[in-house]
């Protein structure tokens, strides 16, 4: 079945700091993939996005790459800041229903 | 502007004791999904509407019920709580106008559910 397999946390970094949240998948077909965040307390608010092979989602300062040679959607940023410290969940979406499958997440803390 | 909103934020019941949780939305969108989240955990799907039509997962308890009786409102009621059923639970929307697979899932804030 799918499955989406993402980097233990937590992520603990200094502002700003590089980041990098490993994702891959396992999916036949032709999955769409996201990252999700959720902050402390409260709901899951969409990231980023891509839904085909070689499309890149960006969005605040990050980026995630559709790479199909390597089922991976890595998540990206250049420099953090401490408002970036959330859970950062990967998922994709593969059937006509648009039903997630979500990675355990990762816990990503930014200190001052 | 709030577009998904879930009540009430926090609830607590008792073992045992019937419990609803309600989800409303107003960005107008045919597919409403009920999620359960539990610490430190990626979101589970229980079930999801389109439109009228519902969907349970497989592995979703029976314990686990849901009505949704216009497009803007859906409940999920919890016949008997138990101890485990203690989580997040997280209402979401998407459009479901033949996105399927590229649709984007749009959350509520989440009910913090307690049982005692």
């Amino acid at each position: 079945g799918d499955s989406v397999t993402q980097m233990e946390g937590p992520v603990t970094l200094s502002e700003e700091a590089f980041l990098t949240i490993n994702c891959t998948y396992t999916a036949t077909g032709y999955p769409s993939l996201f990252w999700y965040v959720q902050y402390p307390g409260e709901g899951l608010q969409l990231l980023l996005k891509a839904t085909k092979a070689d499309d890149k989602g960006s969005n605040k300062g990050f980026e995630a790459t559709y790479r199909k040679e390597t089922t991976s959607f890595h998540l990206e940023k250049g420099s953090v800041q401490v408002s970036d410290s959330a859970v950062y969940f990967c998922a994709l979406a593969r059937d006509s229903w648009g039903k997630l499958q979500f990675g355990a997440g990762t816990q990503v803390v930014v200190t001052p | 502007d709030a577009m998904v909103i879930q009540n009430p934020r926090y609830q607590v019941t008792q073992f045992g004791k019937p419990v609803t949780l309600s989800c409303s939305q107003t960005l107008n969108h045919n597919v409403m999904y009920w999620y359960q989240q539990k610490s430190s955990q990626a979101p589970k799907l229980l079930f999801h509407y389109y439109d009228k039509d519902f969907n349970n997962e497989a592995d979703t308890p029976d314990n686990f019920q849901s009505r949704r009786p216009n497009t803007s409102f859906c409940f999920l009621d919890i016949r008997s709580p138990g101890l485990g059923d203690a989580a997040m639970y997280l209402c979401a929307t998407s459009r479901g106008a033949g996105g399927g697979r590229t649709d984007t899932q749009y959350f509520g804030p989440g009910t913090r559910l307690t049982v005692l």
